[in-house]
């Protein structure tokens, strides 16, 4: 099955600072890449996503990159401000339908005003 | 529309006692989950339903049983509870975002096991 890495576990970051969190993933049938982000308490919603016909994505202070041959993505926050405070999560999910997210582990990005 | 919802907000067992967490889903999404989040582990899927009457196993599914009750619900069992079930759990559904599906989780259940 697909196994996901992500790095590092913990981010301590200045408010202004970029951030880049970095996932691997095993399978190559991988094709859709999504990121979570997760406040204290509360559930994980979607922020960022990329699909493996593409090679980055961006939305205003965030963007996704992704190698396709070196099977790495990594999430990548600039202007960082003390609201990025959070657990984001990496994701890999299978091509052929059957839309089974595997997660990477988890990191803790901290941002100090 | 309240999207995904599970209840209990909380709860404490006993060893042994069982009990069902409820989720229910008003997008009329097909596709519900099950996960649990442990520190330092990320979300592991336990229990999916592809479709209403249909259930699968995911990466933990021991211990757990789920129901698929009709299009809208989806729960899970726990017949024994065991302190190793103490955990945050998550319900999910899968839908259309844009041109892309994601997952909408809810709001989480803290399951504490004594």
């Amino acid at each position: 099955g697909e196994n996901v890495e992500q790095h590092p576990s913990t981010l301590s970051v200045q408010e202004g600072d970029s951030a880049v969190i970095k996932c691997t993933y095993s399978d190559s049938a991988s094709n859709y890449f999504p990121w979570y982000k997760q406040e204290l308490g509360k559930r994980p919603q979607l922020i960022i996503d990329i699909r493996s016909n593409v090679g980055e994505k961006k939305d205003q202070r965030i963007a996704v990159t992704l190698n396709k041959t070196a099977k790495h993505f990594s999430l990548h926050i600039t202007e960082t401000q003390p609201e990025d405070s959070a657990v984001y999560f990496c994701a890999a999910i299978l091509g052929g339908g059957s839309y089974i997210p595997t997660f990477g582990r988890g990191t803790s990005l901290i941002v100090h005003p | 529309n309240a999207g995904v919802t599970q209840t209990p907000k909380f709860q404490v067992l006993k060893t042994g006692q069982s009990m069902t967490l409820q989720c229910a889903q008003d997008m009329n999404h097909n596709s519900m989950y099950w996960y649990r989040q442990d520190p330092g582990m990320g979300l592991r899927l336990i229990y999916y339903s592809a479709s209403e009457g249909t259930t699968d196993k995911g990466e933990v599914p021991n211990g757990y049983n789920v129901s698929r009750l009709n299009k809208r619900e989806f729960s899970l069992r726990l017949e024994s509870a065991a302190p190793s079930q103490t955990s945050v759990y998550f319900c999910a559904s899968r839908g259309a975002r844009g041109l892309e599906e994601t997952q909408y989780f809810g709001p989480g259940t803290r399951l504490l096991v004594l």
